[in-house]
């Protein structure tokens, strides 16, 4: 089981940068590791994926060490309406069951004005 | 807006009852997958359905049913109600085959509440 270890809350200030850590020491060769970002009473929304090395798109940043066995999405100058809980997944197979598809209690990320 | 709807946003039903969950996915779309959140919890996976038949099933009992149909719509049916299925409902479609890499497109959640 690829199981993720984030913290459960953080804050921070409107435009600082946001570097929010997940562990998965028992990630497997085909896992990819997904983050995505909750507000209250929606679903959640997929901010990026990655499965080495750096990603980065329009919102976040990505980074994954050689061992993969951790990662950190990076949100840069963050403001209020970023407040929201994020989730680290980690999984690769088709379907994925409950390995693939599970997602933990996530990372409340409070920023503050 | 991800494209993608639940009906109805809320629900309350008592013990021992039945419910249909209704989720409309993206056009295109030929995945959905269920999830359960109860309040304070990440979202947890009930099933995935393919072209209208089942491909993962997390740790749910079998009273927590579905079915998908061709025109991108699907339900989620739960029988003999209890009190802990009390929860928000998610459906997430994707557009292959369902990959856990590909990104899913949740909707609002349909929230249920038992008593």
């Amino acid at each position: 089981l690829a199981k993720t270890t984030q913290p459960i809350s953080m804050d921070s200030y409107e435009g600082q940068e946001v570097n929010i850590t997940c562990s998965h020491n028992n990630i497997a060769t085909n896992d990819y590791i997904t983050w995505y970002q909750q507000f209250p009473s929606q679903g959640p929304r997929f901010i990026i994926q990655g499965y080495k090395t750096k990603v980065t798109n329009e919102v976040a940043s990505l980074f994954i060490p050689a061992d993969r066995k951790s990662s950190t999405l990076s949100l840069p100058r963050v403001s209020l309406s970023d407040t929201a809980v994020y989730y680290c997944l980690v999984g690769g197979l088709p379907g994925g069951g409950a390995d693939g598809l599970t997602f933990g209690k996530g990372t409340h990320l409070i920023i503050q004005p | 807006e991800t494209g993608v709807t639940q009906s109805p946003t809320h629900l309350i039903k008592t013990r021992g009852q039945q419910v249909t969950l209704r989720c409309s996915s993206q056009s295109g779309h030929n995945t959905v997958s269920w999830y359960q959140q109860a309040l304070g919890q990440g979202p947890q996976f009930i099933f995935q359905y393919y072209r209208e038949e089942e491909n993962g099933r997390g740790n749910f009992p079998p009273r927590f049913s579905g079915l998908q149909f061709p025109n991108y719509s699907s339900e989620l049916n739960v029988n003999a109600l209890e009190l802990d299925d009390s929860a928000l409902y998610l459906c997430a479609s994707s557009p292959g085959a369902g990959a856990y890499q590909e990104t899913q497109y949740f909707g609002p959640g349909t929230r249920l509440l038992v008593l």
